[in-house]
Order: structure tokens, then sequence, then C-alpha cells
């Protein structure tokens, strides 16, 4: 069963501050993803990653940066949290080869004040 | 952009009852997949298709890339089918974007 691991699972950050959100993966995925949640919007693409040291522009990337340092990790990191990145965040993987799903972690709640 | 546009937002169906959840797509799309949001939060992956239809249990999805829409149906809904539904569209070898989800709620 393919594992994708967040964290952390919950998180409240002032706003101006930073915040990195991690996501390990066991699967050897080669694509990550970044994606957020609001209520109304279903999933919004932020970044993601098909190979490490590598990361590309989603849907909404203003406000988010993103790292992948190996194949097993992938970060978003949000420089100076805002009240409006207050949301859910979820994380997923899939394998390059043709006709695959993605695997998603458990989800982020970041609660910026 | 490219789109994914999923209807209906919500639905009601009594025990026993079926429907059929939408989405239609404003580009050509290489594969669908639909995913199930659970009591805990979780995205469960109910189908992957590149093209035509497949069926599980009580669930069936079809997918036609050149009309740009893609189906899930629902039969003999139960109330453990309640939550909230998502369609999701690879646009390219990479990138996968998400409808806005229909919000099923089973009633007895």
């Amino acid at each position: 069963e393919a594992a994708v691991t967040q964290s952390p699972r919950s998180k409240v950050a002032v706003t101006g501050g930073k915040v990195t959100l991690s996501c390990h993966q066991t699967n050897n995925h080669d694509y990550m993803y970044w994606y957020r949640q609001d209520t109304g919007h279903g999933l919004r693409l932020i970044h993601y990653s098909y190979v490490a040291d590598s990361t590309e522009k989603g849907d909404i990337p203003d406000g988010y940066k993103a790292s992948r340092p190996s194949q097993e990790n992938f970060s978003l990191i949000l420089e100076l949290a805002s009240l409006s990145q207050t949301a859910v965040y979820f994380c997923a993987s899939r394998t390059s080869n043709s006709g695959n799903t993605l695997y998603f972690g458990e989800g982020s709640r970041l609660i910026v004040v | 952009g490219d789109q994914v546009e999923q209807s209906p937002s919500a639905l009601s169906l009594h025990e026993g009852t079926g429907s059929a959840l939408r989405c239609n797509f404003t580009t050509t799309m290489r594969a669908v997949q639909w995913f199930r949001k659970n009591s805990r939060g979780s995205l469960i992956n109910l189908f992957y298709l590149a093209s035509g239809t497949k069926e599980n249990g009580r669930l069936k999805s079809a997918f036609d890339s050149k009309e740009r829409y893609s189906t899930l149906h629902i039969r003999d809904a139960q109330l453990e089918d309640s939550g909230t539904y998502f369609c999701a569209a690879d646009t390219n070898a990479y990138k996968v974007i998400f409808g806005k989800g229909t919000h099923l709620h089973v009633l007895p």
C-alpha cells in the first residue's frame, strides 16, 4: 500500500511567519504534488515535481515555494504566511508509469492568525 | 486555463436509489480519476480511466476524452456512500487538476 506522510498534521501560524509543510513518500514515486483545499474550491494545485531537485508551478503558486531535495521528500514553504493561506493542504505522489492514480497524504490543517 | 467543471455541487439520494455525477473538461484530457473524501478527511481513489468504462461494486465510471466528459454512477446508494466526491483530470504527463467536488448525502 502506497504511503504518503505529511507533517505537521495541524498547525497554527502567525501572520508574517514562516511555515514549512513536509511530505515524505516511501513508494519510490517520481511525481509529487501539493494541493490546497478550501470550501467551495475543491483541490487546487500549488506546486508539483516530476523529478528530484526540480519543481513546477501549479495553478496557484503565488505566496508558496516548493522544494524537492530527494525523490522521497517534497516540502511546501510559506515564507510570509497570510490569513488567506488558512486551508487544508494535501500532498500526493504517483509513479511515472501510465495508468497510475494519485496517492494522498492525510492532509495538513493550517490556520493563520 | 484548463478547467474541470463538476456537477452537481450537492446531491441528496434516498437509500437504494442511484444517480450520476459528471465532470466536463474545457480541453482534451489524458485520463480521469475519481476520489471520495472519507469521514477522516482522506482522499480515497475510486477509479482511474484513460478511456472507456470501469465498474466496481455499485460504482461505475466512464470517460470520453473526445467528448470531454466523465461520469460516476452510483446505484443502490447506502448511507456510508455519503461524502464528497471529486473528479481529477490529467492535463499532460504530470499535471492533475480537480473539480470542485460533489457533496453527496444519502438519506435513510
